[in-house]
């Protein structure tokens, strides 16, 4: 069965302009979350999504926002970009029971310029 | 405050020697440990894991050995093999809200020269 998939693969930005990051999960799997991947700062969990509701949200500013559809595929938003949200942008979703074992997609890089 | 930390950003081994990979944590909330691993313009996939109930899970040549006393648990490979070379990410799980929630380390380079 396909894997995680997200698009776009790549994303170049300016300052002060916002972007949409899209992410489709492995069919059945209902959650959804979305990490930040940056040099030297490992993987820092932005929010999980489930049945199209947040269940939980790490410590970003609100320019992060996120949703879920009906189908369970996910969109993230970050509004008024800056340079410091360059970064790749890593979209994990997983099944029933399973909430640990995340299965990733290969990432949106960002560059913001 | 990094309540998962991977002290050593890298690490080289020879072709058929033993990998040890390191990994400390803070939280005692924390019972499910998952090792990822991550090549370059790919996304991690998960390696192996462990409860926090035992103390060693081994799966081929990979074992994943827990300290809940130290906190720290440890990821061995062995014969490393330059496949293996690759960012190496430690997770830890806990309940956090309604759903359980990954917190990840920083992440290890290891290399493994033929």
């Amino acid at each position: 069965k396909a894997g995680v998939t997200q698009t776009p693969r790549y994303l170049i930005k300016t300052r002060g302009q916002q972007v949409t990051l899209s992410c489709s999960p492995i069919s059945g799997h209902r959650s959804v979350s979305w990490y930040q991947q940056t040099p030297g700062q490992g993987l820092q969990f932005l929010f999980e999504y489930f049945s199209e509701t947040q269940r939980n949200k790490g410590n970003f500013p609100g320019r992060f926002s996120g949703r879920q559809f009906s189908n369970s595929r996910s969109e993230m938003n970050v509004s008024t970009l800056e340079l410091g949200d360059s970064a790749l942008y890593l979209c994990a979703s997983s099944g029933a029971g399973e909430n640990e074992k995340l299965f990733f997609g290969s990432g949106t890089q960002l560059s913001v310029l | 405050d990094q309540q998962v930390k991977q002290n050593s950003p890298s690490l080289s081994v020879q072709e058929g020697r033993i990998s040890i990979l390191n990994c400390d944590y803070t939280n005692s909330m924390f019972d499910y440990f998952l090792w990822y691993k991550k090549y370059p313009a790919e996304g991690p996939t998960f390696l192996i894991s462990i409860s926090s109930i035992k103390d060693k899970n081994e799966d081929g040549r990979f074992t994943v050995f827990l300290n809940k006393s130290a906190k720290h648990l440890s990821l061995h490979i062995v014969p490393s093999q330059p496949g293996d070379s690759a960012v190496y990410f430690c997770a830890a799980s806990s309940i956090s809200g309604s759903a359980r929630q990954l917190t990840f380390g920083s992440g290890t380079q290891l290399t493994v020269l033929p």
